[in-house]
């Protein structure tokens, strides 16, 4: 069965300074993977996807991620936050042939002054 | 560009009633999904379309049907609601075969008394 642990519920960081959100997948073949973002009260916006080739995938709003097999990861990174990221991340496998996405529980991400 | 239009955006229900929430894209996707947000859960599918007239159980289906109207449309009903059915619902729609990614509505918001 496919699976995505996020192991971190809450992360506090401050405006300016850099961010990683942690995503540990299980899957039983090459996967497909994702980032998805959402505000209070709204749905799900992607942030960026990995399917194949380059590990490493640019996405909007100056995030990007890194595809590590041998780690069974997808960690989020930003190099310098801002308030306007404040927001719930969730991360989400799904693969070739299979198109039911298993989503994480989410990191909620607080930005501070 | 409507992308996924979920109907009603709120409702309450009794213990017993029964509800149908509506789902439209207009971006000509093959698949269509229903998932429930509940916190600390992240997003859990219920149902899944792969393409007009086929559906597919998610991870958690039980009180839930759905029916795949024609391409760009996907409902879920409930039959009789119960408290644990209050959540958020999220219709989305995607083109798997295609490269494309998942794409969701806004939300609906369900209450149970």
């Amino acid at each position: 069965a496919q699976s995505v642990t996020q192991p971190d519920i809450h992360i506090t960081v401050s405006e300016g300074a850099s961010l990683e959100l942690r995503c540990n997948y299980s899957y039983g073949a090459t996967p497909y993977l994702f980032w998805y973002v959402q505000s209070p009260g709204q749905g799900l916006q992607l942030l960026l996807k990995y399917f194949s080739g380059d590990t490493l995938v640019q996405g909007i709003k100056g995030f990007e991620a890194e595809f590590k097999r041998s780690q069974s990861s997808f960690n989020l990174r930003k190099p310098s936050v801002h308030w306007s990221d404040a927001a719930e991340y969730f991360c989400a496998v799904g693969g070739f042939g299979n198109e039911k996405l298993t989503f994480g529980t989410g990191t909620r991400l607080t930005i501070i002054p | 560009n409507a992308g996924v239009t979920q109907t009603p955006k709120f409702q309450v229900l009794k213990t017993g009633q029964s509800m149908t929430l509506q789902c439209a894209q207009d971006m000509n996707h093959n698949s269509m999904y229903w998932y429930r947000q509940d916190p600390g859960m992240g997003l859990r599918l219920i149902y899944y379309s792969a393409s007009e007239g086929t559906t597919d159980k998610g991870e958690v289906p039980n009180g839930y049907n759905v029916s795949r109207l024609n391409k760009r449309e996907f409902s879920l009903r409930l039959e009789s609601a119960a408290p644990s059915q209050t959540s958020v619902y999220f219709c989305a729609s995607g083109d798997w075969d295609s490269g494309n990614t998942i794409y969701f509505g806004e939300g609906s918001w369900l209450t149970v008394v």
